[in-house]
């Protein structure tokens, strides 16, 4: 069955750096796109970054663009997310979330398995 | 940027139906998918492209995309289904959620 299993999780002080994994199974990796979601403690999910089934592509939202940086290898079946100069408004739990393959395109397909989270929080 | 907005919350007596809209500027031209959230655990796509269920989610399940306004209908509210739900769409090179609607079970 499909999982995405996470880790990397934790604390850690402003300014620094984390990095995160997603290690996936059930399914073959290397023919889908991945996302990254978060959702900061009493708000909504918020998108960060998507990366396209070749790791050719990757896209960012405005808050974490030019300090967050998604990468893939596929001999490993994982995903990372490096997630440096942190700020306290990064503290969320952050998800990975598989692109479906039920679109045209992984543009507007649907996340339709997600890991467990990891939770991730800025602070001195 | 393009915006969707969602209620905050929805409250629906067991049994009755709920309906969470979701609303956008010509929100009926674009693809929608809805995500359901339990307290503590991670999202679940509920309805994918406007209308269709995943394999596993209950029929009573469904979605509706058209004009300004995207909705997600629950029949036969079970406690649970008291969950936040989001609405996704795809918009300029960025995914965009909805804020969520926190649904109830009176």
């Amino acid at each position: 069955q499909v999982q995405l299993v996470q880790s990397g999780g934790g604390v850690v002080q402003p300014g620094r750096s984390l990095r995160l994994s997603c290690q996936a199974s059930g399914f073959i990796f290397s023919g889908h796109a991945m996302h990254w979601v978060r959702r900061a403690p009493g708000k909504g999910l918020e998108w960060v970054a998507i990366i396209s089934k070749d790791g050719r592509y990757k896209y960012y939202a405005s808050s974490v663009r030019g300090r967050f940086s998604f990468s893939r290898d596929d001999s490993e079946n994982r995903v990372f997310l490096q997630m440096d100069r942190l700020n306290t408004e990064d503290t969320a739990t952050y998800y990975c979330a598989r692109v479906s393959l039920n679109s045209a395109s992984y543009y507007t397909a649907e996340l339709d398995f997600w890991g467990q989270g990891a939770l991730v929080i800025v602070s001195s | 940027s393009y915006d969707l907005t969602q209620p905050v919350s929805v409250s629906v007596a067991l049994g009755q139906t709920a309906r969470i809209p979701c609303e956008g500027n010509n929100i009926g031209g674009r693809t929608v998918h809805w995500y359901q959230q339990r307290a503590g655990q991670a999202p679940v796509s509920v309805i994918y492209r406007d209308t269709n269920r995943p394999f596993g989610i209950s029929e009573r399940f469904s979605g509706f995309n058209s004009g300004n306004t995207a909705t997600l209908t629950i029949n036969r509210v079970q406690g649970g289904d008291e969950a936040d739900y989001y609405c996704q769409v795809y918009d300029s090179s960025t995914w965009v959620f909805g804020g969520g609607t926190k649904l109830t079970v009176l």
